[in-house]
């Protein structure tokens, strides 16, 4: 198994540029999520989901969208990137929705910069 | 809202000293709380899993403890090594499936 991937590992954006960054895991979990993670402040969730087709907000939400039609795939968009969401993106994902015995399994994150 | 918080922000100590990882979080409604490892650039993997109702999990060198009415964690590292340096973080796992994660405690062994 891949695990979960991610990409591109790097990107470099003006304000205002939209983009999407790739995640896609081929353990067929049922839980996925993003994350960003900035200095000092450890990981903040953006969105997840728990199914094909079944989204939520997260803590951090604003900017960002997602969709999830299939198991696998996981994307998370910038519709208009801003300074501000110069970060590091992680996505995760795990095996069900409500267990409390399962850990996430973390991509290897993208490193987005906005100029 | 949960807030976790790891002090200090980071740890030097020369290899073969035993490490000493704090974690504390404000509301003791958790159902878990994992303790990660992270490597400059990489993702983050999973080290130790610990239940609400379970007080320590062992793996290897690794123990942590867990005290939920006092709020805090303790992740201890024996016989630290050069290999062990890296970020540590601590989630902790509320309702709805959510992590709320700690701001890492950045570990450096010196040979």
């Amino acid at each position: 198994n891949a695990g979960v991937t991610q990409t591109p590992k790097f990107q470099v954006l003006k304000t205002g540029q939209s983009m999407t960054l790739q995640c896609a895991q081929d353990m067929n979990h049922e839980y996925m999520s993003w994350y960003r993670q900035d200095p000092g402040m450890g990981l903040r969730l953006i969105h997840y989901s728990v199914g094909a087709g079944i989204t939520d907000q997260g803590e951090v939400p604003n900017g960002y969208n997602v969709s999830r039609s299939t198991t696998e795939d996981f994307p998370l968009r910038l519709l208009s990137a801003a300074p501000s969401q110069t970060s590091v993106y992680f996505c995760a994902s795990s095996y069900s929705w409500g267990s409390t015995e399962e850990t996430q399994y973390f991509g290897p994150g993208t490193r987005l910069l906005v100029l | 809202k949960q807030e976790v918080t790891q002090i200090p922000a980071a740890l030097s100590v020369p290899e073969g000293e035993n490490l000493v990882l704090n974690c504390s979080f404000t509301d003791s409604a958790i159902y878990n709380l994992q303790w990660f490892r992270q490597d400059p650039g990489k993702g983050l993997t999973s080290l130790l899993l610990i239940q609400s109702s379970q007080r320590e999990q062992t793996s290897g060198r690794l123990n942590a403890s867990l005290d939920k009415s006092s709020g805090r964690s303790t992740l201890y590292i024996a016989a630290s090594q050069p290999g062990d340096s890296a970020t540590y973080l601590c989630a902790v796992k509320t309702a709805g499936n959510k992590l709320t994660f700690g701001g890492g405690t950045r570990v450096l062994v010196k040979p």
